[in-house]
């Protein structure tokens, strides 16, 4: 398996522009997390998806930022207008919930960097 | 609601020392642990969990961690070092039943000297 896979790996934005994030999940997997880590906040959940629907979007900081997961094997997150306190380094992880195999599963992350 | 706190914010030890990187956690449900390691520029590997049975849970890389339930802790340790394990090191929770998300401690970041 490729495990899951965001992209773009990099991203420099000019504030105000607007940020979209990748991820694609683990085939199979039915739940889906985004991650921010900032060395202020250290790794806070944004908000997660079971089998695409949003469950808990309590850790979105404000109305700039939202996700969405059209369907099983892709998710986005997006920003706009991006800020220069939106620097960081954004996770996507997927896990099969349920029976104890509540593993998450990383994916390299999306360092975003905003000027 | 649960939080994690992981003892130390670094860790430095000589090569092939022993290590132990402390976690304590706060729930009033029932929890799975985790550890997780972050390499430079990485993302997150699982280390190893615990969901049940026995307190002593081994994972990759030689690292073991030991649940405490009284003490609610779930110390990471490893009886010899090496400079690969040079790394940050995340001791997390999720609940049992309900919310699967996982709440993250600060992360320890060990060091490992020739």
């Amino acid at each position: 398996d490729a495990g899951v896979i965001q992209s773009p790996r990099h991203e420099v934005t000019e504030m105000g522009q607007e940020v979209t994030l990748r991820c694609k999940p683990i085939s199979g997997h039915n739940s889906l997390f985004w991650y921010r880590q900032t060395m202020m906040r250290g790794l806070e959940l944004l908000i997660y998806f079971n089998n695409n629907v949003p469950i808990d979007d309590s850790g979105m900081p404000e109305d700039r930022f939202s996700a969405k997961m059209p369907n099983a094997s892709f998710s986005t997150l997006k920003i706009q207008p991006s800020e220069p306190r939106d620097s960081a380094v954004y996770f996507c992880a997927s896990s099969l919930t349920g029976g104890g195999r509540e593993t998450q599963y990383f994916g390299p992350g999306t360092r975003l960097l905003v000027l | 609601a649960q939080s994690v706190t992981q003892l130390d914010s670094q860790v430095p030890v000589f090569e092939e020392a022993p290590v132990e990187l402390r976690c304590n956690y706060s729930s009033s449900v029932s929890v799975y642990l985790f550890w997780y390691v972050q390499y430079p520029n990485q993302g997150l590997q699982l280390l190893l969990k615990y969901l049940s049975g026995s307190t002593l849970d081994k994972g990759i890389n030689g690292f073991e961690a030991e649940f405490n339930k009284s003490q609610t802790s779930f110390h990471l340790r490893k009886p010899s070092v090496h400079i690969s394990d040079t790394a940050e090191y995340f001791c997390a929770v999720s609940e049992v039943q309900g919310a699967q998300k996982l709440v993250f401690g600060q992360g320890t970041r060990l060091t490992i000297n020739p």
